[in-house]
């Protein structure tokens, strides 16, 4: 079990509403991503905060927004949900700038739009 | 895209070793190996990872060919906890740029009783 935490475990929301999602990054780490993982498939990379700072993003849209706080645990937020947003959000914390590059990946959260 | 190719699953009798292989024929010279699993209703667990020699640790043995386009990760022993989905992933082993993972669609290993 790694020390990384998220919340909630589960959401349910409507199409149009907005989300945050939230992530503890394990102790020392100052790297987080996040990744969506719908049913049947891989995780996707959506983002990666470095020190504060966005590093990284993959394909999605700009209504998927993050942030990085100073004790490095991360928000997730979406806006205008759509069905297809409906997924497993994975947070992974990593420390960055080291020769060591596992991620360690929290539990999930399990958002539902409908 | 991932990069990397995998069965989409295996069975394993509990108690023998379990063979994931992978191919990963336009690897670079950068780039690692790594792989990772996902057990049902769980967030991916890193299990290992390689560049061009055999590794082990208390999980699992990485084999990698001497060209490199392709590895197996080695279960020694299965147990019924193995169950899960292992993901095979190449990427580069670099410091402050991003270090996403791209994961395809893994291979589902079924160890049964």
């Amino acid at each position: 079990e790694t020390g990384v935490t998220q919340s909630p475990t589960h959401l349910i929301k409507t199409r149009g509403q907005q989300v945050t999602l939230r992530c503890s990054s394990q102790s020392g780490h100052n790297t987080v991503s996040w990744y969506q993982q719908a049913l049947g498939q891989g995780p996707q990379f959506i983002f990666q905060y470095y020190r504060e700072e966005e590093n990284g993003r993959g394909n999605f849209p700009p209504r998927f927004s993050g942030l990085q706080f100073p004790n490095y645990s991360s928000e997730l937020n979406v806006n205008a949900l759509e069905l297809d947003d409906s997924a497993l959000y994975l947070c992974a914390s990593s420390l960055g700038g080291s020769t060591s590059y596992e991620q360690y990946f929290g539990p999930g959260t399990r958002l539902t739009v409908t | 895209d991932a990069k990397t190719t995998q069965p989409t699953s295996m069975d394993c009798a509990e108690g023998r070793a379990a063979n994931l292989p992978c191919n990963h024929s336009t690897i670079s010279g950068n780039e690692y190996v790594y792989w990772y699993r996902q057990i049902h209703s769980q967030g991916p667990q890193y299990i290992i990872h390689g560049l061009k020699n055999n590794e082990t640790n208390e999980m699992a043995s990485l084999i990698i060919t001497e060209d490199r386009k392709s590895s197996t990760l080695i279960l020694p022993h299965a147990t019924l906890r193995d169950t899960a989905v292992y993901y095979c992933i190449v990427r580069p082993n670099y410091g402050g740029a991003t270090n996403k993972l791209i994961f395809g669609t893994g291979t589902l290993l079924a160890v049964q009783p």
